[in-house]
């Protein structure tokens, strides 16, 4: 295993478009996690899934942000009508549902709005 | 509520030296507790991790952390720096459940030759 991927790693759009971005967990992790990340603080959490089932989200999460995690495997992220304060890096984690649950890292996906 | 408090923005220190990182947490219950290490352009990788037991972890890389009730502490420790331990680290707490993880703001780590 390969570990968590996420897709793209850079991305760049103007004000106001759509952006989405993809997260392939460990393929036998149930839980998926998302977070943001912006400079000189840690990550944020702002949703986290049990196999397709969205267990959480938090108010950092707008309604310009869905997630959505169709069959239990991968997740995407769209943000609808990005603004400026929407850049960031976002990141990706995912864990079992059992033990310590400790979550395993993607390398992000760093947005940049302009 | 819940927080995760790392009270030095960053830290130098010479090769073969010792570090202490601190962290300092608000729980209303004993949390899961992390430290991460992130790299330039790497994913935050796991050092180690408590729950119960022994209130001192070992963790990977030579790293280790000492949980301390008394004060909501877990303070990351490594006797002997290298220079490749450079990097941002991160302090953080995840209720019993283990979803919802709290980061603290990070430690930007210096090594100097």
């Amino acid at each position: 295993d390969t570990g968590v991927s996420q897709n793209p790693r850079h991305k760049i759009t103007k004000r106001g478009q759509n952006v989405t971005f993809r997260c392939d967990p460990i393929s036998e992790h149930n839980r998926l996690y998302w977070y943001r990340q912006t400079l000189g603080q840690g990550p944020e959490f702002l949703t986290y899934f049990q196999n397709e089932a969205q267990l959480e989200k938090s108010r950092l999460l707008s309604d310009r942000f869905s997630a959505e995690r169709p069959k239990g495997s991968f997740s995407t992220l769209e943000i609808q009508r990005t603004e400026q304060g929407d850049s960031a890096m976002y990141l990706c984690a995912s864990s079992l549902d059992q033990g310590l649950y400790e979550q395993y890292f993607g390398p992000g996906t760093r947005l940049t709005v302009t | 509520a819940q927080s995760v408090t790392q009270p030095d923005i960053h830290i130098t220190v010479s090769e073969g030296a010792s570090l202490e990182l601190r962290c300092n947490y608000s729980y209303g219950a004993t949390p899961y507790l992390f430290w991460y290490v992130q790299s330039p352009g790497q994913g935050l990788q796991l050092l180690l991790k408590y729950f119960s037991g022994d209130t001192l972890v070992q963790g990977i890389k030579g790293f280790e952390a000492e949980f301390k009730r008394s004060q909501s502490s877990f303070n990351l420790r490594k006797p002997s720096v290298h220079w490749s331990d450079a990097a941002e680290y991160f302090c953080a707490v995840a209720p019993t459940g283990g979803f919802k993880t709290i980061f603290g703001a990070g430690t930007r780590l210096f090594v100097k030759a």
